[in-house]
């Protein structure tokens, strides 16, 4: 399985955007970036996904490098109900599963 | 509403005792699977299912066993459980591999 690295925390303040940093230097041409996140006590949910271009829902924006070696996923106006670990996860369109790694846990601050 | 539930959510057993832990999802999808978490490791993949009867092992299958028998239920078994089963478990489904994952609650299981 192809590898990402992320931080292990960030904080961010209530109402602002957070940026969380993925980097993937060894992604293949047919890996999906998706995002995954975990809020405390319930099992991980669907954030985002994408293959090349940077990527927009209801719930967060998607900015993948051009040369696909890294990604950001933002979420616009962190609130507190966003404190979670998030997961970035490379997912060929065969594979049978989702390789989670440890994630970064994001901090809001009221 | 569209989910994964997952029973029992909490339980607390002794080694050897055969348990199973239910998984039923209502979204027609074919594909599901079973991770289990600890901390530090993160999620890791333990059997998961294409479709009808057909499963296979994922990262971490030993001591465990899956059946699909019908498309909505995905039962993990544990035959023999040991202490290190204890875990938080999750049940997921997608409609297909490597799409979108949908996650159940979790169940907490504590082997004594």
């Amino acid at each position: 399985d192809a590898k990402t690295t992320q931080p292990n925390s960030m904080e961010s303040n209530e109402e602002e955007p957070v940026h969380l940093p993925c980097n993937h230097s060894t992604i293949s041409g047919t890996d999906y970036i998706h995002w995954y996140r975990q809020l405390p006590s319930q099992g991980p949910e669907y954030v985002i996904h994408g293959l090349t271009s940077n990527v927009n829902n209801r719930m967060a924006s998607l900015a993948i490098a051009e040369d696909r070696k890294s990604s950001t996923l933002i979420l616009h106006r962190a609130t507190l109900r966003d404190a979670a670990v998030y997961y970035c996860i490379l997912f060929w369109s065969g594979a049978n599963n989702l390789f989670f790694g440890t994630g970064t846990r994001l901090t809001v601050i009221p | 509403e569209a989910q994964v539930t997952q029973n029992p959510r909490y339980l607390i057993t002794v080694t050897g005792k055969k348990l199973t832990v239910t998984c039923s999802q209502n979204m027609n999808h074919e594909y599901m699977s079973w991770y289990r978490q600890d901390p530090g490791l993160g999620l890791r993949q333990i059997y998961y299912s294409m479709n009808v009867e057909v499963t296979d092992k994922g990262d971490v299958p030993e001591g465990y066993k899956v059946s699909r028998k019908e498309k909505r239920n995905f039962p993990l078994i544990l035959e023999s459980p040991s202490p290190n089963q204890t875990s938080l478990y999750f049940c997921a489904s997608s409609s297909s591999g490597g799409g979108k994952e949908f996650f159940g609650p979790g169940t907490r299981l504590t082997v004594l």
